[in-house]
């Protein structure tokens, strides 16, 4: 199961974009990158999911490398409501087992 | 259409006691996953279940258990609860293999 590496936390300003890296080196052939944002006792919620080069949604951008060893989300113009934590998994097929980890805790200042 | 439903939200337990939490998955989703998330180690999978029948299994002790209804309903038992077992208990649904898992807003467990 691939293994991934997020920052434990970034600062950001408000109409800022915002851009979080993940490593996932061993990543396999058959997996997709997903990420989600989390909100204080609250359940994660999907943001977006790639496979390989650029996908982009109304709410962020995801961008993966040739190689797919990493990935980037980009939120663009943040507001104080994106304050969060982000997660990036990687998942293959029909294997749930995902491995989540502490997730990238994004502050937005005024 | 209704989301992921977890009840209850908050529940208090003793040290040595055991308890059910139950999640009522997105009509039509067969997919429901439980997760254990605790401040110091993020989000941990506990189990999968897909059409009643247990998919995949995380690295918990048997004292962790659940099953899934026909109706793709399920329940999670966390039985002789120890301390250590205080944690927001997530539940996700989705339609099947590599699609969106749209989670509840969680069990709030306090054993004490």
């Amino acid at each position: 199961l691939a293994k991934t590496t997020q920052p434990i936390s970034m600062d950001s300003y408000e109409g800022q974009e915002v851009n979080i890296t993940c490593s996932h080196n061993n990543i396999a052939t058959n997996d997709y990158i997903t990420w989600y944002q989390q909100f204080p006792s609250q359940g994660p919620r999907f943001i977006i999911q790639g496979y390989k080069t650029k996908v982009t949604n109304e709410v962020a951008s995801l961008f993966i490398p040739a190689d797919r060893k990493s990935s980037t989300l980009s939120l663009p113009r943040v507001s104080l409501s994106d304050t969060a934590v982000y997660y990036c998994l990687v998942m293959a097929g029909n294997n749930r087992k995902l491995i989540w980890g502490l997730g990238t805790s994004l502050a937005v200042n005024p | 259409k209704a989301g992921v439903t977890q009840t209850p939200r908050y529940l208090i337990k003793t040290r040595g006691q055991q308890v059910t939490l139950s999640c009522s998955p997105i009509s039509g989703h067969r997919s429901v996953s439980w997760y254990q998330q605790t401040p110091g180690q993020g989000l941990q999978f506990l189990f999968e279940y897909f059409s009643e029948t247990q998919r995949n299994k995380g690295n918990f002790p048997g004292r962790f258990s659940g099953r899934q209804f026909s109706n793709s309903r399920s329940e999670m038992n966390v039985s002789t609860l120890e301390l250590g077992d205080s944690a927001l208990y997530l539940c996700a649904s989705s339609l099947g293999a590599n699609t969106e898992a749209f989670f509840g807003q969680g069990t709030r467990l306090t054993v004490v």
